[in-house]
């Protein structure tokens, strides 16, 4: 099946800091990336949906200005959590579009 | 999509059949469904998917009811390493449309 990478595998930062999370597709070409995160004890939720050079489309009650989502080639997806709160302490995990659709091993985030 | 239903969590000895429920009573013509697990701090993995006819993989064999209506997932012979959270989820067709994730069923596999 397809390879997916995440970096990096765990994060902890401070309140009001700004993390980027990357997601490759090592031996696959992606035109959409969805990005989902799952809270502890809580099953996965999507976020949003990034296309390849067009921008991202958001879930309700996702702030686009706070998860900015850069899908810059079709192997390479950001999501950057800006001005992180403990809030935003979560497990994100990203998944290219796919007959299959595969899943990255997952980011935890940790902010103090 | 349309939406699942399955147990909270189930308990299997290690070495039998795990048969995990999943009823998707109001799933579509075109709807596709989908099998997941997830181990703990991990990114869901792929299991097996279809449409109407039984399929088998290496690791599981799906049975999807005449009707549609549910489907089974089995684990020919359950190990530990089978311990995770599964998923059965109904897609649309279309490698375009994303997966929604319900609750799951926690698989417990005991020695």
């Amino acid at each position: 099946g397809a390879v997916v990478s995440q970096h990096p595998s765990w994060v902890i930062c401070k309140s009001g800091t700004s993390v980027k999370i990357e997601c490759r597709s090592l031996d696959f070409q992606a035109t959409t990336m969805f990005w989902y995160r799952q809270f502890p004890k809580q099953s996965l939720m999507l976020m949003a949906t990034s296309n390849e050079g067009s921008k991202a489309t958001y879930e309700q009650g996702v702030e686009k200005d706070k998860f900015l989502i850069n899908h810059a080639s079709l192997t390479l997806s950001t999501l950057t959590v800006t001005s992180a709160h403990p809030e935003d302490s979560s497990f994100y995990i990203c998944s290219p579009q796919g007959n299959e659709q595969f899943f990255g091993p997952g980011t935890r985030l940790t902010v103090l | 999509d349309a939406k699942t239903t399955q147990p909270t969590s189930m308990d299997c000895a290690e070495g039998r059949a795990a048969n995990l429920p999943c009823n998707h009573s109001t799933i579509s013509g075109n709807e596709y469904v989908y099998w997941y697990r997830q181990i703990h701090s991990q990114g869901p993995q792929y299991i097996i998917h279809g449409l109407k006819n039984n399929e088998t993989n290496e690791m599981a064999s799906l049975i999807i009811t005449e009707d549609r209506k549910s489907s089974t997932l089995i684990l020919p012979h359950a190990t530990l390493r089978d311990t995770a959270v599964y998923y059965c989820i109904v897609r649309s067709g279309g490698a375009g449309n994303m997966l929604t994730f319900g609750g799951g069923t926690r698989l417990m596999v005991k020695p």
